[in-house]
């Protein structure tokens, strides 16, 4: 049983560019959770995730960042003009259902903007 | 808002116990975690304890928790070498599944 699988693994853009991180969620997941640590920092919660679904996107920034989950294929965090702040590992994680107490990992991808 | 802190860093010997505290201000935690994160890996879910228990074993790992002080504390018998790591302490409400992590307590094994 495949884990949480995220690609790429390592992303480097210039600023302005556009970055696309995607997350295959475990087989049986419907619920993906997306997060960003930023250096010497904790994980914090960006967006959850249904099929076709965003249920709670309370810590997406307003502008040039969005995420899909669509009924085929992967989770996709999308930021547009990419800005040297944004240089941080993105990890994605999957659950069975909002209720889980669980919730698996992947092994996350590490943005760099120059 | 929820907020969730540990200390920073921890330094044992090989061989003793070492102890990782965190604090969390949600009243309505249910789920609390604590992970482990090797350089440059994902985490990886030590264990866990729900809001209406005091302790749990898991081998190496005993979890207290302390419910009217808000307090978690991860024990780890017999440390090792390999468990040098950052490890996170995490805490989320019932049925939302959200997380919120503390800042991470770097722990550092030494022969």
């Amino acid at each position: 049983n495949a884990g949480v699988m995220q690609n790429p693994r390592h992303l480097v853009r210039r600023r302005g560019q556009e970055a696309r991180l995607r997350c295959s969620p475990m087989k049986g997941h419907s619920h993906v959770y997306w997060y960003r640590q930023l250096p010497e920092e904790g994980l914090k919660f960006m967006v959850y995730l249904q099929k076709e679904n965003i249920i709670d996107e309370s810590g997406m920034p307003k502008e040039r960042f969005s995420a899909e989950f669509p009924k085929e294929g992967p989770s996709i965090l999308r930021i547009q003009q990419v800005v040297r702040g944004d240089s941080a590992a993105y990890f994605c994680a999957s659950s069975r259902s909002p209720e889980a107490y669980e919730q698996y990992f992947g092994p996350g991808t590490r943005l760099t903007v120059t | 808002g929820e907020d969730v802190e540990q200390s920073l860093f921890l330094s044992v010997r090989e061989g003793d116990s070492s102890v990782i505290n965190c604090t969390y201000t949600d009243s309505s935690s249910t789920y609390l975690y604590w992970y482990k994160q090797e350089p440059g890996a994902g985490l990886q879910l030590l264990t866990y304890i729900f809001s209406n228990m005091d302790m749990k074993q898991d081998q190496r790992l005993t979890v207290l928790l302390n419910k009217k002080d808000k307090h978690l504390s991860l024990r780890i018998a017999d440390t090792q070498t390999g468990d040098s790591a950052i490890y996170f302490c995490a805490e989320s409400p019932t049925a939302t599944g959200k997380s919120t992590f503390g800042d991470g307590t770097t722990l550092t094994v030494k022969p």
